[in-house]
């Protein structure tokens, strides 16, 4: 199956929004609420930023912040800061009951 | 506090096996499906495989499926993947995760397969 998908590249100034699409079918987004997203920095584990298409965890900023529409989900990251510069990936659960990560997105803080 | 840990990888020959392994701690490791995930050099996060907590239901992607077997001992509060038949495009760093409704998303630190002759 292929990956969800998003814009290879993004970049914000720092203070500036940016948001993120990703783009799935009626299949996988468009279908159920369980769309999460992470960030990456290099070298390190995936971290939850996002789950169940607009809900945080404890301790993420509310700088984060998501929501879908139909087929396609997004994340807005507000009043960007140096430490957003990362790689940000989507996740939906899908009809076959796998699990479908986006391709990824990497966020420059010019 | 959770932790999941990752052991088991390595270099391997194309057509080879290796099982990997992540012990878990700070939950009740029977009570949730757990999940592997790899992540090629510079590359995107793929999903691999699911197994639910008592063992009975497994799910795989179809780049692995036949080759790769995931299972679970949760006596030792272990999870496991076993490859075989690898071949290049597998070489990555594998992650073990738990995924649960709720934000309660846990991974581990990975383990890197090397798959080159």
């Amino acid at each position: 199956q292929s990956a969800l998908t998003q814009p290879a590249s993004v970049s914000g100034s720092p203070g500036q929004s940016i948001t993120i699409s990703c783009t799935g079918t009626s299949s996988d987004v468009g279908a159920y609420k369980y769309v999460s997203w992470y960030q990456q920095h290099p070298g390190k584990a995936p971290k939850l930023i996002i789950y169940e298409v607009s809900n945080r965890p404890s301790g993420v900023s509310n700088r984060f912040s998501g929501s879908k529409s139909g087929n396609t989900a997004s994340l807005t990251i507000s009043g960007l800061q140096a430490e957003d510069e990362a790689d940000y990936y989507c996740k939906s659960h899908t009809s076959s009951d796998t699990l479908l990560f986006g391709g990824g997105t990497k966020l420059t803080v010019l | 506090e959770v932790q999941l840990v990752e052991s088991g990888g390595g270099l391997v020959q194309p057509g080879g096996s290796l099982r990997l392994s992540c012990v878990v701690s700070g939950f009740t490791f029977s009570t949730y499906w757990m999940h592997w995930v790899r992540q090629a050099p510079g590359k995107g996060l793929v999903w691999v495989s699911r197994i639910h907590g008592d063992g009975s239901s497994t799910i795989y992607a179809d780049s692995v499926k036949g080759r790769f077997t995931i299972s679970r001992d949760n006596a030792k509060n272990t999870l496991y993947l076993q490859m075989n038949s690898l071949r290049a495009e597998d070489m990555a760093v594998y992650y073990c995760a738990r995924f649960s409704d709720g934000g309660g998303d846990f991974w581990g630190q990975g383990t890197l397969v090397t798959v080159s002759s």
